[in-house]
């Protein structure tokens, strides 16, 4: 069974809309999760981390982590059309770098 | 923001030849990652190196796959011989920490044809 998993696979929202990406671990040991974005023909970029239960804000987008049932979650209000790209969840267990990455949801935001 | 090179970002070999993929990595990052991605596929770490050493490596990472970082130079994956299976897209990381906190940037990946 994968660690890291996401959905949807594919996700389509209107310019100015909330796009909501989700993922689930099934390793307690992940306690480190990350959301990539990847553009294509581009490498993976960092969007945020989140470490505690909760909510993180970073101007528009915005990750909840619950610890208890592994879920975390991206939303991305006032969707730009630029916010089309592929979006990895991503995690790893205390004290490392390795990361184990999702399948991805494609977003895309149409004009 | 900070950039890793990748060179070349295609290659195409024939079965049982050897290729060497190269990576620059962010200047004063200590840490680099190795990352294989069939096309249609997840994103699998095969690989991480700090100080002239693999600390961790993956089951995917073979016996025919090498790392290195020669004088801090460019940061290699060489596969000796290659195999249709390692046709897929490679990517490179560095971070300046290992832990969990710390940002992992990549490179652009290249991609790896096997034939």
């Amino acid at each position: 069974q994968q660690k890291v998993q996401q959905s949807p696979e594919s996700l389509s929202v209107p310019e100015g809309g909330m796009a909501s990406l989700n993922c689930t671990s099934s390793d307690r040991n992940f306690q480190y999760f990350w959301w990539y974005r990847q553009h294509s023909g581009e490498g993976p970029k960092a969007l945020m981390s989140i470490f505690s239960d909760g909510d993180k804000k970073e101007g528009r987008f915005t990750a909840h982590l619950n610890k208890a049932s592994l879920h975390v979650s991206l939303h991305i209000r006032d969707s730009q059309p630029s916010d089309s790209a592929l979006y990895f969840c991503a995690a790893s267990p205390t004290n490392t770098g390795k990361l184990t990455f999702g399948d991805g949801t494609v977003l895309t935001v149409k004009p | 923001g900070p950039k890793v090179l990748q060179i070349p970002s295609h290659q195409i070999i024939d079965m049982g030849q050897m290729v060497t993929l190269n990576c620059d990595p962010v200047s004063n990052h200590l840490y680099f990652y190795w990352y294989k991605q069939i096309l249609g596929q997840q994103m699998e770490f095969l690989v991480n190196f700090y100080n002239g050493k693999v600390m961790e490596k993956s089951k995917l990472f073979k016996d025919q796959f090498s790392v290195e970082r020669p004088d801090g130079s460019y940061f290699t994956l060489k596969i000796q011989p290659t195999a249709l299976e390692d046709s897929a897209v490679y990517f490179c990381a560095s971070s300046l920490g290992t832990t969990s906190a710390e940002t992992l940037y990549f490179g652009s990946g290249t991609r790896l044809t096997v034939l």
